[in-house]
């Protein structure tokens, strides 16, 4: 069966230190794609990152880049710097080659002054 | 150039209602996504549109459920006779294509509570 799993329900990071939120999935489809969205308090899902499973380089945006490690299976996104704007829930997503998205249960980030 | 358009951004429904939650694709995208995000929660798939017709309903509960996207106006979600259970957020996305590495963007949000 195809899953993704985010294992950090909640996190505390101190502001300006680099933060990793890990995520991990299961598929034996050779071709997907990898999502982060973060989803601050007031509600919106804001697009952060894509990784397409034969991507060479690990992707980056900013502030944000995905740790990629194709043989391990996870997909892990670094936020460097982290400010206190960055607080909020993030959720890794999938996509196995089809329409859907697949969301993990997502990881509350709290940044601490 | 405007992002993903939702109406409304919440909506209170009593019991046996219908509630009809909108949705304005992105300029140029011709795709369209219905996810549903229980409290505490990831998304969850429910239908994927194209103009006038229905790609992808796997995730759609069988009954009350229905969604469309006509050749002209918005994609419409719409919920017969609410229950207490279908309070939750429902987002919509879309894309100019199939998702990948032309992404997948969302709109802000509808926010249902039936009471």
């Amino acid at each position: 069966a195809q899953k993704i799993t985010q294992t950090q329900p909640g996190m505390f990071v101190q502001e300006k230190e680099a933060v990793t939120l890990d995520c991990t999935y299961d598929t034996s489809d050779p071709s997907y794609g990898l999502f982060w969205y973060k989803q601050p308090s007031s509600g919106e899902m804001i697009f952060l990152i894509y990784q397409g499973s034969y991507d060479q380089q690990n992707a980056t945006e900013g502030r944000y880049s995905l740790n990629f490690q194709k043989a391990r299976k996870s997909a892990n996104l670094v936020i460097s710097a982290s400010q206190l704007g960055d607080s909020a829930m993030y959720f890794c997503a999938i996509n196995f080659g089809n329409e859907k998205l697949t969301f993990g249960t997502g990881t509350r980030l709290t940044i601490i002054p | 150039n405007a992002g993903v358009m939702q109406n409304p951004r919440h909506l209170v429904r009593r019991r046996g209602q219908e509630a009809r939650l909108r949705c304005s694709p992105m300029k140029g995208h011709s795709h369209v996504y219905w996810y549903r995000q229980l409290p505490e929660e990831g998304l969850k798939f429910m239908v994927y549109l194209q103009k006038e017709n229905i790609i992808d309903e796997s995730g759609m509960p069988k009954e009350r459920f229905s969604a469309e996207f006509p050749k002209e106006g918005p994609s419409i979600l719409r919920i017969q006779q609410v229950v207490r259970g279908d309070s939750a957020a429902y987002f919509c996305a879309s894309s100019p294509g199939t998702v990948g590495r032309n992404t997948i963007y969302f709109g802000e949000g509808s926010w249902l509570t039936v009471v």
